[in-house]
């Protein structure tokens, strides 16, 4: 069965220093990797995705994410952590199954904090 | 672009009324998908449309719910009769299904049945 796993429900991180949100997968044939922020009480933000290419891709808000197919992650970082980036991070990866429609499996979610 | 479209923003009511939530979805995009997220069980799939067909309802939770998109500039979600369990936030996203892959999502409705 396809799916995503997020093993971590919350990373606390001081800011300015580096932040990783994991994230690793299971799907039939190539993998469609995505990232989504949620803010409290907003709907989700696409961050950023991967679909084929550099393994190292950069999106939004200066967060990036580094595809590693023998791991089967796509761990999402930035350099530099600011209190406002503190919010929910889903993972998502399109259902190779779902017949060409852009359904997307979500993980459960990860909450990042990020202290003054 | 306005983006994912969802009306109303807030919808509190009583138990055994009828609810219908709206959305419009981006224009051009032509798939659309609607997700409920509670704290006890995430984010879940409800319905997903292509060109306005309903493709896979198999995460509606009961016959209560049901959703139609009659063109490709609109869709509802109505549960009747609403319970206290449907409280949730409900979400509509839009894609591009054939020219990107990624869904853009609206701001969601936050549903109270009491």
């Amino acid at each position: 069965a396809q799916s995503v796993a997020q093993p971590e429900d919350q990373v606390n991180v001081a800011e300015g220093n580096p932040l990783t949100v994991k994230c690793t997968y299971s799907v039939s044939g190539n993998p469609y990797l995505f990232w989504y922020v949620q803010y409290p009480n907003r709907g989700l933000q696409f961050l950023l995705k991967y679909i084929t290419g550099d393994n190292l891709v950069k999106g939004s808000y200066g967060f990036e994410a580094e595809f590693n197919k023998s791991q089967t992650s796509f761990h999402l970082k930035k350099p530099s952590a600011l209190v406002s980036d503190s919010a929910l991070y889903f993972c998502a990866v399109r259902d190779t199954d779902s017949g060409g429609y852009n359904k997307l499996i979500f993980g459960a979610g990860t909450r990042l904090a990020v202290h003054p | 672009d306005a983006g994912v479209i969802q009306s109303p923003r807030h919808e509190v009511t009583e138990m055994g009324q009828e609810v219908t939530l709206r959305c419009k979805p981006i224009s051009g995009h032509n798939s659309l998908f609607w997700y409920r997220q509670t704290m006890m069980r995430g984010l879940e799939l409800l319905i997903y449309f292509n060109n306005n067909v309903p493709i896979d309802d198999s995460g509606m939770p009961e016959d209560r719910f049901s959703a139609k998109m009659p063109n490709a500039s609109f869709s509802t979600l109505k549960i009747q009769p609403s319970e206290p369990r449907d409280s949730a936030v409900y979400f509509c996203a839009s894609s591009w299904t054939g020219r990107s892959y990624e869904q853009y999502f609206g701001p969601g409705t936050r549903l109270t049945v009491t």
